[in-house]
This record gives C-alpha cells, structure tokens and sequence, in this order.
C-alpha cells in the first residue's frame, strides 16, 4: 500500500501557483520523499525530492513540514501543459517506489 | 535524447499470443525496473534488476511473465499466452544507485492490448 495520501483532483488557473499536498504521517527519519507527474498516455516525470529540507528547482518547488508528515509540491505559474496527475512518494525501499493514484490537477484557462 | 527507451510503443495481440518488450535504460544506470500500469491507476512495481541480477520480483509477475537482463544492458519482458487482463501500459525505468538518492527515470512505456 502507498504511504502517502493526496486529494483525489485539484484545478488551478493558468498563471497562479499550484499548491498540491500531500500526507505521510508514517514516513521515517531517512524516507526521502518524491514527486513525478504524469501527462497522460506517458511515464512518469521526475519533478523534485527532498528529505528534510525545502528544496526548488527548475520545475517546482517543495516544502516539507518540519514533523515530516506531509509536504507540498508548489507550480509557481501553472500552465495548461502542467494539467497532468501528481504522484507523491516516499520511497518504501531502495529500489521500489510505490504509486498511489495521485492528484489529477487541471490547469484552466 | 539520451532518456530511458522502450519499444514497441503500442503491441495488439490476440489472446494467447505471446509479446516481448524492450527496454533500454539510460546509459551507465545500473539498476532497471519494471511497472505496469492500468487506467486510473498509479503504477505498480513487478520486478527489479541490479545489473544482470533480477533482484525482486513481485507477486504480480505470474509465471507467464520473465524478465532478463542479459549483460546488465537493455531488458526484455515477455508475456506468454496473453491474457485480456495483461492489457495494460508496461514501463521501464532506471537509476544510478549509489548511496541515498536513488532517483528514478521513467521510460515512455509500453502499451498493450490484448484482444
């Protein structure tokens, strides 16, 4: 089973930031956590992960509570090619993720 | 582009024909996995190699279904007699492992269609 949760859908406006958030309340103290996107009909996306600090990057920004239970993917000026669904992850083992259904985040115009 | 690769892209089959799907991760990745996806749903892990070695295989992976890695290069996933359940999007990524991070780069997938 997924250790995060997310809201099922969100809708932004074009233009405005993104907040999407997610919750990991059993996440332990070296669990990194990750996020991927995917458009549909493609993979997934690498976007951003982080461990215990807020991290940014070309693509997006994430915050991460200082508990660690629950983090927030920030798309500082949505566009419409960022309507896609957002997976957050915490990485279960080394070498396997496991998805949840993610958040299906509608950009409009 | 030097991203993880997959083909055929799109594979329809009949029912208990058996398909084969490539994957050829991104150069120098040591470790290759393997997803399946089905509509609506996030994707669901089925097996990992670390170089040659095939590592884990999940519950999902039936005995119709074997993966190689011959050399630690490009994977192979073949799926005998088909099953209209194995409909589904096959994706392949990898990662460099090496110490914490162990960031995962996702190919463009596989899709079949079993008739």
């Amino acid at each position: 089973d997924a250790k995060t949760t997310q809201p099922t859908s969100m809708d932004c406006a074009e233009g405005r930031a993104a907040n999407l958030p997610c919750n990991h309340s059993t996440i332990s103290g070296n669990e990194y956590v990750y996020w991927y996107r995917q458009i549909h009909s493609q993979g997934p996306q690498y976007i951003i992960h982080g461990l215990k600090n807020n991290e940014t990057n070309e693509m997006a920004s994430l915050i991460i509570t200082e508990d660690r239970k629950s983090s927030t993917l920030i798309l500082p000026h949505a566009t419409l090619r960022d309507t896609a669904v957002y997976y957050c992850i915490v990485r279960v083992e080394t070498y396997k993720y496991i998805f949840g259904t993610g958040t299906r985040l509608k950009v409009l115009a | 582009d030097t991203g993880v690769s997959q083909n055929p892209r799109h594979k329809i089959t009949k029912r208990g024909q058996n398909v084969t799907f490539r994957c050829d991760p991104i150069s120098e990745h040591n470790r290759l996995y393997w997803y399946r996806q089905t509509l609506g749903q996030g994707p669901e892990f089925l097996t990992y190699f670390q170089n040659e070695a095939q590592l884990e295989k999940s519950r999902l992976l039936s005995d119709r279904f074997s993966a190689e890695r011959p050399k630690g290069s490009f994977s192979t996933l073949e799926i005998q007699r088909t099953e209209q359940g194995d409909s589904a999007m096959y994706l392949c990524a990898s990662s460099l492992g090496a110490g914490g991070i162990n960031t995962i780069y996702f190919g463009e997938g596989s899709w079949l269609t079993v008739v």
